[in-house]
């Protein structure tokens, strides 16, 4: 177990709907990064927080949105929801400033959009 | 365009036996590389890692090797155990300040007992 904490576990909205998913990172760690995952696919990078900082984007619109917290603890926001959102969403947490390399991932939120 | 792939959707083992995955790049700039073990229902669990100066790394059961020249990176399972039946991602890292990685499509192994 890495200490690394989402929530909801599963989440179901409509097409339209607005979403906030929540994680709280390892202790110890100040970066945080989010993830989908589709069915079939690898992790995709959307974007990683550093200290409280946006710090990289993959190419996510920008109805995709996020924030980080005092205690490292981070939201990812998806507004507009499509079908195509459905997906695990996973975050890592790591010590970002050019330490420990090695991200560490929660266990996901499943968010179906119907 | 998909910089890391794993070209095997699945891999069938025995018990004992060695399980060989494979994963190829096309970014030589990616100067480090993992890769990470998912069960069902959770998040991706780190297994063993390599930086682009290496070309191998050893840690249990576990090795990785990197050939550079060919952008190969395979992890190597001796000996496979039921328990190591699970999909395998490995990733890479974009060297450009942001800690962003690049995952694979994974392979499903299978340990048969």
């Amino acid at each position: 177990e890495t200490g690394v904490t989402q929530s909801p576990t599963h989440l179901i909205k409509t097409r339209g709907q607005q979403v906030t998913l929540r994680c709280s990172s390892q202790s110890g760690h100040n970066t945080v990064s989010w993830y989908q995952q589709a069915l079939g696919q690898g992790p995709q990078f959307i974007f990683q927080y550093y200290r409280e900082e946006e710090n990289g984007r993959g190419n996510f619109p920008p109805r995709f949105s996020g924030l980080q917290f005092p205690n490292y603890s981070s939201e990812l926001n998806v507004n507009a929801l499509e079908l195509d959102d459905s997906a695990l969403y996973l975050c890592a947490s790591f010590r970002g400033g050019g330490h420990t390399d090695t991200q560490y991932f929660g266990p996901g939120t499943r968010l179906t959009v119907l | 365009d998909q910089q890391v792939k794993q070209n095997s959707p699945s891999l069938s083992v025995q018990e004992g036996r060695i399980s060989i995955l494979n994963c190829d790049y096309t970014n030589s700039m990616f100067d480090y590389f993992l890769w990470y073990k998912k069960y069902p229902a959770e998040g991706p669990t780190f297994l063993i890692s390599i930086s682009s100066i290496k070309d191998k790394n050893e840690d249990g059961r576990f090795t990785v090797f990197l050939n550079k020249s060919a952008k190969h990176l395979s992890l190597h399972i001796v000996p496979s155990q039921p328990g190591d039946s699970a999909v395998y991602f490995c990733a890479a890292r974009v060297p450009a300040g942001t800690y962003k990685y690049i995952f694979g499509t994974g392979t499903r192994l299978k340990v048969l007992a």
